[in-house]
């Protein structure tokens, strides 16, 4: 089975530095993966996901991630933060021996200072 | 373009109590997912309907049914509601593909007293 650790549950960072939301994967199988973004009281939208085409993966809103096979890693970057940034980020994995169903990791909690 | 339609989006229930929580996709997607979301514990899979006519368990299936009325239509049934379900519900839906992204609504908060 799949699964998703996403480490630090609060992260905090002044508006202008580098965001740095960090996932680690476990799958048997080549993964698909996903950042998703929740602002309050919404639902989840995608911010990027990972198909194996390119490693290095931009999304919307500035943020990037890239896909590191060797550390099961899949962490999401913005160089410089802004306080619309201010959300909550899931990490999600699916495989295909799984009919597509994703699992999701816990969330970050994103605070950007002025 | 609605996308992912839930209703209500509020409710609190009496322990015991049923109800029905309502989501339409009007994306022509095959497959609907419930999950439910809780401070600290990410999306929990409940159900989740592959396609039209089709459905199966999730991580967390006990106390709830489902029902994929159509292609368009996934609904949660709640028989008789306990305070461990107070939680925040989400609809999903997605095409068929692990490569493919999910569309969800926009919730619905439930609390049961």
């Amino acid at each position: 089975a799949q699964s998703v650790t996403q480490l630090g549950s609060h992260v905090s960072v002044s508006e202008g530095a580098l965001v740095l939301l960090r996932c680690n994967y476990s799958s048997s199988v080549p993964p698909y993966l996903f950042w998703y973004v929740q602002y309050p009281n919404q639902g989840l939208q995608l911010l990027l996901k990972y198909t194996s085409a390119a490693t290095l993966v931009k999304g919307i809103n500035g943020f990037e991630a890239e896909f590191k096979k060797s550390e099961t890693s899949f962490h999401l970057t913005k160089p410089s933060a802004h306080m619309s940034d201010a959300a909550e980020y899931f990490c999600a994995v699916s495989v295909n021996t799984n009919a597509g169903k994703s699992t999701f990791g816990d969330g970050t909690t994103l605070t950007v200072k002025p | 373009n609605a996308g992912v339609t839930q209703t209500p989006k509020f409710q609190v229930l009496k322990t015991g109590q049923s109800m029905t929580l309502q989501c339409a996709q009007d994306m022509n997607h095959n497959s609907m997912y419930w999950y439910r979301q809780d401070p600290g514990m990410g999306l929990r899979l409940i159900y989740y309907s592959a396609s039209e006519g089709t459905t199966d368990k999730g991580e967390v299936p006990n106390g709830y049914n489902v029902s994929r009325l159509n292609k368009r239509e996934f609904s949660l049934r709640l028989e008789s509601a306990a305070p461990s379900q107070t939680s925040v519900y989400f609809c999903a839906s997605s095409e068929q593909g692990a490569f493919t992204e999910a569309f969800f609504g926009q919730g619905t908060r439930l609390t049961v007293v």
